[in-house]
């Protein structure tokens, strides 16, 4: 079955810009969406289709996908955006897989 | 604005079967794909499986076996029951709404947690 991986947790200051990043095997041949998930909470979409944001999402969060490795970008980090991340993955071989979840602390 | 909202019993006996509903508000069941995802305490996103207004269903492999998704157009909901449940089976679950581009879930519902136990 299809993987992807995240890193467990990311820390970055205030003010400054957090990456967190999503590996799977041709990972950049499908489209990859991220979710923003605060503690008891239902998941928010904050990326989808690798670059597009949705409606009311702020322009510090940024997308890209390519090879292997998607990207969340968070530039410019507000303590509002301290929450779990999740990256998402779909294509028609291997319908909805999601990634392993990263804790974006900021300190 | 699309509101999704979860219905259903918190705690279900091991082989038994989990039956929820969720009920979609601003918006119609009758276009779009909607969505069951589950949570387990502390743990990832896992997909269970979608219906699209056709009726059509898609299933996620690993619970395939076990899943039933079906839709209500007349009460604007849709269900998802799944049998021989398991302590494995404990989690928040979600019920979400696909987009017509169907790579992504645009509304999710405020999930309910389900306790699988005697």
């Amino acid at each position: 079955s299809y993987e992807l991986t995240q890193p467990p947790s990311v820390s970055v200051s205030p003010g400054q810009t957090a990456s967190i990043t999503c590996s799977g095997d041709k990972l950049g041949d499908k489209y990859t969406c991220w979710y923003q998930q605060k503690p008891g909470q239902s998941p928010l979409l904050v990326i989808y289709q690798d670059t597009k944001r949705p409606s009311g999402i702020p322009e510090r969060f940024s997308g890209s996908n390519s090879g292997d490795t998607a990207t969340l970008t968070i530039s410019g980090t507000q303590t509002m955006d301290e929450a779990d991340y999740y990256c998402q993955a779909w294509d028609a071989t291997t319908d909805y897989v999601f990634g392993t979840g990263t804790k974006v602390t900021v300190l | 604005q699309v509101q999704l909202q979860e219905s259903g019993p918190g705690l279900v006996k091991p082989s038994e079967t989990l039956s929820l509903t969720c009920t979609v508000s601003g918006g119609s069941v009758r276009s779009n794909y909607w969505s069951w995802i589950r949570q387990p305490p502390g743990k990832g996103l896992e997909w269970i499986g979608y219906i699209y207004y056709t009726g059509s269903t898609n299933y996620n492999p690993s619970l395939m076996s076990r899943v039933t998704i079906s839709l209500d157009t007349s009460k604007n909901q849709f269900s998802l029951k799944l049998n021989s449940v398991t302590a494995a089976d404990t989690a928040v679950y979600y019920c979400a709404r696909l987009p017509p581009a169907i790579t992504h879930f645009d509304y999710w519902g405020q999930g309910t947690q389900v306790t699988v136990s005697t």
